[in-house]
């Protein structure tokens, strides 16, 4: 089944401790990205990645960092969590140079509450 | 001001009701609408894409584009309980890294 995975799906931390949200695809998708959603703001951009070892910063990357090693799996890491993180987190890929029914195919998603 | 506005909801309507869901925007450089439904605790399915301007219909639903005005539109016939969900429409341009921008979703309510 093709699908985008992450884990953890909840998660409650204490400020300053380091965190990792992972998210693997198995549609040997090039492109991949994090969002956030918060309510009355929507859904925004931390990061994205166009390919393997290719990242860039979306609309609000300030505490986050990311990495693609690999094409499947796309973490993200926060080091240094804070309150203002609390948030729900969603991981999307998608195909490159395709559009249509190929646009972004979102995870199951990641509450994560920091205290 | 936000680059999409979409009315927050909630929207309540009786079952077998049409239901119309609407965004306007302001980045005329956008050419690619979609739809999507989130269920809650769920993440975002894409229900409709449209590229331009014009109508595409699936089923029940018709999404319209009028890129001259600036406004979208899903459109939902003989509506059913299951498609209680939030609608969230989204857009992006030709380049900027495939970025979507969301609109802040609908929140939808189709009673028995």
């Amino acid at each position: 089944e093709a699908q985008v995975t992450q884990n953890p799906r909840y998660l409650i931390t204490v400020t300053g401790k380091k965190l990792t949200v992972t998210c693997s695809q198995n549609m040997n998708h090039e492109y991949m990205s994090w969002y956030r959603q918060d309510p009355g703001l929507g859904l925004r951009q931390i990061y994205y990645s166009m390919n393997v070892e290719v990242t860039d910063k979306g609309d609000v990357p300030e505490g986050y960092k990311v990495s693609r090693k690999e094409k499947r799996n796309f973490p993200l890491i926060l080091e240094s969590p804070s309150p203002n993180q609390t948030s729900l987190y969603f991981c999307a890929s998608r195909e490159v140079g395709t559009s249509g029914k190929n646009e972004q195919f979102f995870g199951p998603g990641t509450r994560l509450t920091v205290l | 001001q936000k680059e999409v506005e979409q009315d927050p909801g909630p929207l309540s309507v009786p079952e077998g009701a049409i239901v119309s869901l609407n965004c306007t925007y302001s980045n005329s450089a956008f050419q690619y609408f979609m739809w999507y439904r989130q269920y809650s605790r769920k993440g975002p399915e894409l229900l409709m894409y449209t590229y331009s301007s014009g109508n595409k219909e699936d089923g029940r639903f018709t999404a319209q584009v009028d890129k001259s005005s600036k406004y979208i539109s899903l459109f939902i016939r003989d509506s059913q309980p299951s498609d209680s969900a939030t609608y969230l429409c989204a857009m992006r341009g030709t380049g900027g890294g495939n970025k979507l921008t969301f609109g802040t979703g609908t929140q939808l309510k189709v009673e028995l």
